[in-house]
């Protein structure tokens, strides 16, 4: 069964500070990797989606890895903004269609 | 049951006909979700309650869907004259806190495969 791990649980940093958030899932038979961020009463917001045969993807001050042999998937942002500041999930869509999120890791950025 | 529960697991309708899907969320669960994810596409939120009041519906892609939550339990959401690229699967989940929570853990039922001919 797929577990996926994210760490930190919570990270708090100052305005401007580059940061790295980590995904790690056990099982590579995966389709594709998505990052989400979530806010206080709002639904799940999709932030980048690698498919499977890729490495990486960005968007914005964002850029999202891609490592199935290590089982790995990093989100950096860069130059944070205290708007930055929310949950981020991490899912795995595997090759059976079956979806697993991550724990989160609540972020806040400090003005 | 314990986990979330959807039904039917799999529905092939024809073009232009209605069809709703049911969810029930694990009990107690006061905050429910409906997502979507198209073949070769990531998931898409579609609409969110909490209770039975939905917060955010700015998901819905058009206004052929709608949802709705009883009791603070059991959601159906509806596709009004079905078209083809309405296939997907749709997926519901349900958690104990508000979205944005931390630490808050989302439990997502199994799917509901809906194939439009």
């Amino acid at each position: 069964k797929q577990e996926v791990t994210q760490i930190p649980a919570a990270l708090s940093v100052p305005e401007g500070e580059n940061l790295v958030l980590n995904c790690s899932f056990t099982d590579s038979a995966i389709y594709n990797l998505q990052w989400f961020r979530q806010d206080p009463g709002k639904g799940l917001t999709s932030l980048l989606l690698i498919q499977s045969s890729q490495r990486e993807q960005t968007s914005g001050r964002l850029n999202a890895s891609l490592d199935k042999s290590s089982g790995r998937s990093t989100l950096y942002i860069a130059a944070s903004q205290p708007g930055d500041s929310a949950t981020y999930l991490c899912e795995l869509t595997n090759t059976g269609n079956q979806f697993y999120f991550g724990t989160g890791t609540s972020l806040t950025v400090i003005p | 049951g314990a986990g979330v529960s959807q039904s039917p697991s799999n529905k092939v309708t024809e073009k232009g006909k209605d069809v709703e899907l049911r969810c029930d969320p694990i009990s107690g669960h006061t905050a429910l979700y409906w997502y979507r994810q198209s073949l070769g596409q990531g998931l898409e939120f579609l609409i969110y309650f909490q209770g039975n009041s939905a917060p955010d519906k700015s998901g819905l892609p058009s206004d052929r869907f709608s949802a709705e939550r009883t009791g603070g339990s059991v959601s159906t959401l509806t596709i009004q004259r079905t078209q083809q690229e309405d296939s997907a699967v749709y997926l519901c989940a349900s958690s104990t806190q508000p979205p944005g929570y931390s630490g808050n853990t989302i439990y997502f039922g199994e799917g509901s495969w809906l194939t439009v001919v």
